[in-house]
């Protein structure tokens, strides 16, 4: 149980396109789900934890225009990486954690492998 | 100063041999202590999760927490080759959903056959 999915899991684009990535819970609802993005060799960043039908928290730094996150449905929360730059080319995974859980355990997607051209 | 430093390794021990992965921390106020274990190119997969000091066994893994030198480890016995993976270190202030889970850089770690 407790499975969350990804997808697409690798994409490759052209600088100044958007990109949408999809994080699902398969099993369970996820009332709150978080993106982090990961640069090689590097420890996992949160980006902004998403609520379901409120608007998402942004860490300091990271703009909001830029990473567009809609969490419509206790199952669904998408990240739009607007007019992406080479610069966010990166390894982006999400989590999710069910009602009740405090902030543990997160079971985390298999990331989405982004590659800006 | 990170929050959290973690040896990023490579770790390279020959199969059958005891493991030891460390952090510390700056952090007083971290409560929650958790290790992920990260196969290439996937998501991170909760191996244990610890409260406040001391030792958590889970069969062949073993978390251990020392809140007053603010550091961390796992000890993997009869390591095997499955067990090669990045394993990262994480933790927490509190338990709400809004509490900002810290994660160390991981550490590379290759078991030998």
């Amino acid at each position: 149980g407790a499975v969350v999915s990804q997808h697409p899991s690798w994409v490759i684009c052209k600088s100044g396109t958007s990109v949408k990535i999809e994080c699902r819970s398969l099993d369970f609802q996820a009332t709150t789900m978080f993106w982090y993005r990961q640069f090689p060799k590097q420890s996992l960043m949160l980006m902004a934890t998403s609520n379901e039908g409120s608007k998402a928290t942004y860490e300091q730094g990271v703009e909001k225009d830029k990473f567009l996150i809609n969490h419509a449905s206790l199952t669904l929360s998408t990240l739009t990486v607007t007019s992406a730059h080479p610069e966010d080319s990166s390894f982006y995974i999400c989590s999710a954690i069910s009602p009740g859980q405090g902030n543990q355990p997160q079971h985390f997607g298999d990331g989405t492998r982004l590659s800006i051209l | 100063q990170k929050e959290v430093e973690q040896d990023p390794g490579p770790l390279s021990v020959p199969e059958g041999a005891i493991v030891s992965l460390n952090c510390t921390y700056s952090n007083s106020a971290f409560q929650y202590f958790m290790w992920y274990r990260q196969y290439s190119r996937k998501g991170p997969e909760l191996l244990m999760y610890t409260y406040s000091s001391g030792n958590k066994e889970d069969g062949r893994f073993t978390a251990q927490v020392d809140k007053s030198s603010k550091y961390i480890s796992l000890f993997i016995r009869d390591s095997q080759p499955s067990d090669s993976a990045t394993y990262l270190c994480a933790m927490s202030p509190g338990y709400s959903s809004a509490s900002k889970i810290i994660f160390g850089s991981g550490t590379r770690l290759s078991i030998r056959p």
